[in-house]
């Protein structure tokens, strides 16, 4: 009940594209879904994050979406470019709680 | 830029030797935790902290320690390094009444030889 199941482990997106990455829950105590960014030699980063009472949350070219009912989010990148290669964790939090699930992370490489 | 700092960022050691990661934060935050890494891969949970005099061990069996004597100061030891620790350890922290955003640290690459 406390996994975080990310897909996919690895994505090539052309310059330009949108790159999807999706992971499912399965503790509806969770109430907070963050997604991170991490560069290589680096320590993760908050990217953007979301709350169940809402079903998306857009912050420039990076979109959250969020199924509470099916117990799923997701991570659209569009105009995906080179800079974006990093990888990408999902997790979730529960309020209360004393540490975040995290998925096992998606290695996306942008193509100029 | 998260106010979180891990020294060193590398360390080449031989197999037997003690070594100590250290990891402070200014913020004030009350949870800290220690999370293992090879390159690109899975975040582990080794140990985490709700609070000075807190400390519990995280999900993957580790054989480091950790203390929590002040709020701000989070230190690994590993008391006879192996090969096998060769690791990245990042230092990462919350605080309870926040929006539950974890700042990190850039991390200490762990050579053993």
């Amino acid at each position: 009940q406390q996994q975080v199941k990310q897909s996919p482990q690895s994505l090539i997106v052309q310059k330009g594209g949108i790159s999807i990455i999706n992971c499912a829950y399965e503790n509806t105590a969770f109430d907070y879904f963050p997604w991170y960014q991490q560069f290589p030699g680096k320590g993760p980063a908050l990217l953007i994050a979301i709350r169940p009472d809402v079903s998306e949350k857009k912050e420039g070219r990076f979109t959250i979406s969020f199924n509470k009912s099916a117990k799923q989010f997701s991570l659209h990148i569009m105009d995906s470019q080179p800079g974006d290669s990093a990888t990408y964790f999902c997790a979730a939090w529960g309020s209360g709680t004393y540490k975040y699930i995290f998925g096992t992370g998606t290695r996306l490489k942008v193509l100029a | 830029e998260a106010d979180i700092y891990q020294t060193p960022r590398y360390l080449v050691i031989g197999t037997g030797k003690k070594i100590t990661l250290e990891c402070s934060q200014t913020m004030g935050h009350d949870k800290m935790y220690w999370y293992q890494q090879d390159p690109g891969m899975e975040l582990h949970l080794i140990h985490y902290s709700y609070g000075v005099n807190s400390t519990e061990k995280g999900d993957l069996s580790s054989e480091s320690t950790v203390s929590r004597i002040r709020t701000e100061h989070f230190p690994l030891t590993l008391e006879s390094a192996r090969p096998s620790h060769t690791s990245q350890y990042l230092c990462a922290s919350t605080w309870a009444g926040g929006t539950g955003e974890l700042f990190f640290g850039e991390g200490s690459r762990l050579t053993v030889l």
